[in-house]
């Protein structure tokens, strides 16, 4: 069965410090795909960055880093010089393709707190 | 206006009640699916659309049942509602293909009493 921790199940930092959410999987798939959403104070969901099992390259926008490796399957979230607005619930997700609909499995999330 | 919309946003009900959650979107999207959001679980998903004609349960149908109105249209129900059945409700939807995003609407508050 497909499984995702997000072992971190609060974060609190001061404004301008660099956080690394963890996320790690589990599947016996050798294609998938792995996502992070994000969900700030007012309940929707945003999706952020999708990554397929076969490209390893990390990914940088903006403050926002991935990092994504295979051999300790795990898809790391980083934020460089955090903001109050980066406060939020943040999701890590797998996806179990089932004839072409995506049966996302989420971790249970991590609640990021940034203070000013 | 939103791509996905979810009516009620918020419902306070009573354990024994049948009760409805509406999820419409202007996307042209083929996929939808239902997921329920509960504290510390991350969010689980209760039925999933491929299309108008076909419909497929989740990791907790249990206590659930769906109805495929339309493309744009995709609804919950709870037959019988109960206490464990409070949470947030999301609906989602997506292109067809497991690399595709899903595009969540705003979330329905359900309380059961």
């Amino acid at each position: 069965a497909q499984k995702v921790t997000q072992a971190q199940t609060e974060i609190s930092v001061v404004e301008k410090e660099d956080v690394t959410l963890d996320c790690v999987y589990e599947t016996r798939d050798t294609t998938y795909y792995l996502f992070w959403y994000k969900q700030p104070p007012s309940g929707e969901l945003v999706f952020l960055i999708r990554r397929n099992s076969f490209d390893e390259q990390n990914e940088i926008s903006g403050r926002y880093s991935w990092n994504f490796q295979k051999s300790t399957s795990s898809f790391n979230f980083t934020i460089t010089a955090s903001q109050v607005v980066d406060s939020a619930v943040y999701f890590c997700a797998l996806s179990d393709n089932v004839q072409g609909a995506q049966k996302l499995v989420f971790g249970q999330g991590t609640r990021l707190t940034i203070n000013p | 206006d939103a791509d996905v919309t979810q009516t009620p946003r918020n419902r306070i009900t009573k354990t024994g009640k049948r009760i409805m959650l509406e999820c419409s979107q202007t996307k042209g999207h083929d996929r939808m699916y239902w997921y329920r959001q509960d504290p510390g679980l991350g969010l689980r998903l209760i039925y999933y659309s491929f299309d108008v004609k076909d419909i497929n349960k989740g990791e907790i149908s249990d206590g659930y049942s769906v109805s495929r109105q339309a493309q744009a249209k995709f609804s919950l129900s709870l037959e019988s509602a109960i206490p464990n059945q409070t949470a947030l409700y999301f609906c989602a939807t997506s292109e067809g293909g497991s690399y595709n995003e899903q595009f969540f609407g705003p979330g329905t508050r359900l309380t059961v009493l």
